[in-house]
């Protein structure tokens, strides 16, 4: 199973890119790299996902270098309410690899 | 689609009764989950469903502890008897083949 290593927290400001690094030494060649978003009260939320190089949907982007022992989830002029937690899960094609969450980095945005 | 549905949404019950939390995934998600997430532990997965049978169950703290489920559209988690260190938030997850992972609201569980 992949470990992850990310930051506990980071500040930002709003209007700011921010972008949070997730380390994955020990990744496999069948893993894929998803990002969660949890805000307070509520259950995670998938955010985007990806395998190589770059994957942008309209919240997101998502960087892999060619190593892939590591990723960086890419928030585009973040708002107040981008703040939360975000979770960076490595997993395989099968169900129990897939959702075993980390620590996880607590992103504040200030006005 | 409603996404993952999970009741009750707040539980306050009393140390040694026993609790029901109960979860309806989305349809078509094969793979069904339950999470256990507190400030200390963070979220841990108890259990896992793949079409309706248990895969693996080894995150489930102790024998108090029992999940089931008996369809493709019902889950339970029973704690039974429970203790005030089960307190926490309960979230239960659905999951498509080869998709991602949707979750439910939760049930914040206290045990007093």
């Amino acid at each position: 199973l992949a470990k992850t290593t990310q930051p506990i927290s980071m500040d930002s400001y709003e209007g700011q890119e921010v972008n949070i690094t997730c380390s994955h030494n020990n990744i496999a060649t069948n893993d894929y790299i998803t990002w969660y978003q949890q805000f307070p009260s509520q259950g995670p939320r998938f955010i985007i996902q990806g395998y190589k190089t770059k994957v942008t949907n309209e919240v997101a982007s998502l960087f892999i270098p060619a190593d892939r022992k590591s990723s960086t989830l890419s928030l585009p002029r973040v708002s107040l309410s981008d703040t939360a937690v975000y979770y960076c899960l490595v997993h395989g094609d099968n169900a129990g690899n897939m959702l075993t969450f980390g620590g996880g980095t607590r992103l504040m945005v200030k006005p | 689609d409603a996404g993952v549905i999970q009741s009750p949404r707040h539980e306050v019950t009393e140390m040694g009764q026993e609790v029901t939390l109960r979860c309806k995934p989305i349809s078509g998600h094969d793979y069904l989950f339950w999470y256990r997430q507190t400030m200390m532990r963070g979220l841990e997965l108890l259990i896992y469903f793949n079409n309706n049978v248990p895969i693996d169950d080894s995150g489930m703290p102790e024998d108090r502890f029992s999940a089931k489920m008996p369809n493709a559209s019902f889950s339970t988690l029973k704690i039974q008897p429970s203790e005030p260190r089960d307190s926490a938030v309960y979230f239960c997850a659905s999951r498509p083949p080869g998709g991602a992972g949707t979750f439910g609201s939760g049930t914040r569980l206290t045990v007093v």
